[in-house]
């Protein structure tokens, strides 16, 4: 299968720093990525869906100064937490899609970011 | 407001014996439908789907139901294996909006015991 990468795994910062999460798609490009987020025992949460060569689209409730996205090339797309605070901390996962089919988006190993 | 509902959050059962996990859904503009495993510290990967134009779709040891007028689907696993413990999510999409972004469920842990 597809192998879509994520860095860093984990990540502590301190309240009012940035934090930068990376997806890039190892074996393919991908015109399309997807940013989720999980808290616990609960469902992935879609964020935005990024689009390479143009803004992102994000979901009702994101904030899009709060959770920047970019998708500068077909293999990486970034999420941005600026001005991270302690409600942040989270689980993010990207998916990057190959092909047109839903079960082609292949998703990467996830990111744990803890707020102090 | 949860579109996609998972409401089993566990589930235990012997090795060998059938492992049955459920989802529910209420947005009828849901047309697609997916399962995903996720084990510890790895991204969710596809199992099987299912369009809304069938009941019932197979591979191997894992059978999907969809029941459209109850917006139920089924996720069956026969016979369960020790390495199919794992949390499980639900997924659908909507085709007619163009968008292949998915609405998960919360997931049930499966654990099949030797």
């Amino acid at each position: 299968g597809a192998v879509v990468s994520q860095h860093p795994s984990r990540v502590i910062c301190k309240s009012g720093t940035s934090v930068k999460i990376e997806c890039r798609s190892l074996d393919f490009q991908a015109t399309t990525m997807f940013w989720y987020r999980q808290f616990p025992k609960q469902s992935l949460m879609l964020m935005a869906t990024s689009n390479e060569g143009s803004k992102a689209t994000y979901e009702q409730g994101v904030e899009k100064d709060k959770f920047l996205i970019n998708h500068a090339s077909l293999t990486l797309s970034t999420l941005t937490v600026t001005s991270a605070h302690p409600e942040d901390s989270s689980f993010y996962i990207c998916s990057a899609q190959r092909g047109g089919r839903a079960e082609t988006q292949y998703f990467g190993p996830g990111t744990r970011l803890l707020v102090l | 407001d949860q579109q996609v509902k998972q409401n089993s959050p566990s589930l235990s059962v012997q090795e060998g014996r059938i492992s049955i996990l459920n989802c529910d859904y209420t947005n009828s503009m849901f047309d697609y439908f997916l399962w995903y495993k996720k084990y510890p510290a790895e991204g969710p990967t596809f199992l099987i789907s299912i369009s809304s134009i069938k009941d019932k779709n197979e591979d191997g040891r894992f059978t999907v139901f969809l029941n459209k007028s109850a917006k139920h689907l089924s996720l069956h696993i026969v016979p369960s294996q020790p390495g199919d413990s794992a949390v499980y999510f639900c997924a659908a999409s909507a085709s007619d909006t163009g968008r292949r972004a998915l609405t998960f469920g919360s997931g049930t842990r499966l654990q099949v015991q030797p």
